[in-house]
């Protein structure tokens, strides 16, 4: 089946900072979601992003569907950014990746 | 719209027992799906429904596991004699398909934490 691979794993950093998020895939899908978990475990659409870019406030995410990755970008990143981000890809069905965890330090 | 509503979103069980928890999507929702969360891991994929027809399981899941999607609206997740390890948490999720303008954009209930004694 379709391997995702996100990375980095974990990523501390003070607030302010700015970071990128990487998502790989391992075939050609039809489309790629970014989501943010709260910490109580709510599950947010981020962006719907196929290919192409798009930006949402400090949130940005550019898919390069030929090359199998996506990138989520966070600008002056606050606490409340701080979760975990998940990358998910469909091809038949929605595959996730095992996630970013971000900590945003005050 | 109140978005993904799942119920409970608690449940403690003893090892043995079947529990049966419910999902009901945003309404006109097509397709529905069932993930697992563990703690540290992304959400697993189990089963998912277009309308009411289930299109796919997950070969991870066994024959413990089964799920329905009556009329295409609501659907359950039953679990018959838990084991601990089915301590998770059990997403659900709807989306639109065949609306191009939105795609498949999943939006997700807040789940239901089951743990199994």
């Amino acid at each position: 089946g379709i391997q995702v691979e996100q990375s980095p794993p974990d990523l501390i950093l003070q607030e302010g900072a700015n970071s990128t998020l990487r998502c790989n895939f391992s075939d050609s899908v039809n489309n790629l979601q970014w989501f943010h978990q709260n910490p109580w475990g709510q599950l947010i659409n981020l962006f719907y992003i196929p290919s192409g870019t798009k930006q949402n406030g400090r949130l940005s995410a550019t898919t390069v569907a030929t090359e199998r990755y996506s990138l989520l970008y966070i600008s002056s990143s606050q606490t409340t950014d701080s979760g975990v981000y998940f990358c998910a890809v469909e091809y038949d069905k929605i595959i996730f990746g095992k996630g970013t965890r971000l900590h945003i330090l005050p | 719209d109140t978005g993904v509503s799942q119920n409970p979103r608690h449940k403690i069980t003893k090892r043995g027992q079947n529990v049966t928890f419910r999902c009901d999507p945003i309404s006109e929702h097509n397709r529905l799906y069932w993930y697992r969360q563990t703690l540290g891991q992304g959400p697993e994929f189990l089963t998912y429904f277009q309308n009411e027809a289930q299109l796919e399981k997950s070969r991870l899941l066994s024959d413990r596991f089964s799920a329905e999607r009556p009329k295409g609206s609501f659907s359950t997740l039953e679990i018959q004699r838990t084991e601990q390890g089915d301590s998770a948490m059990y997403l659900c999720a709807s989306s639109i398909v065949g609306a191009r303008e939105l795609g498949e954009k999943l939006f997700f209930g807040s789940g239901t934490q089951l743990s199994v004694l």
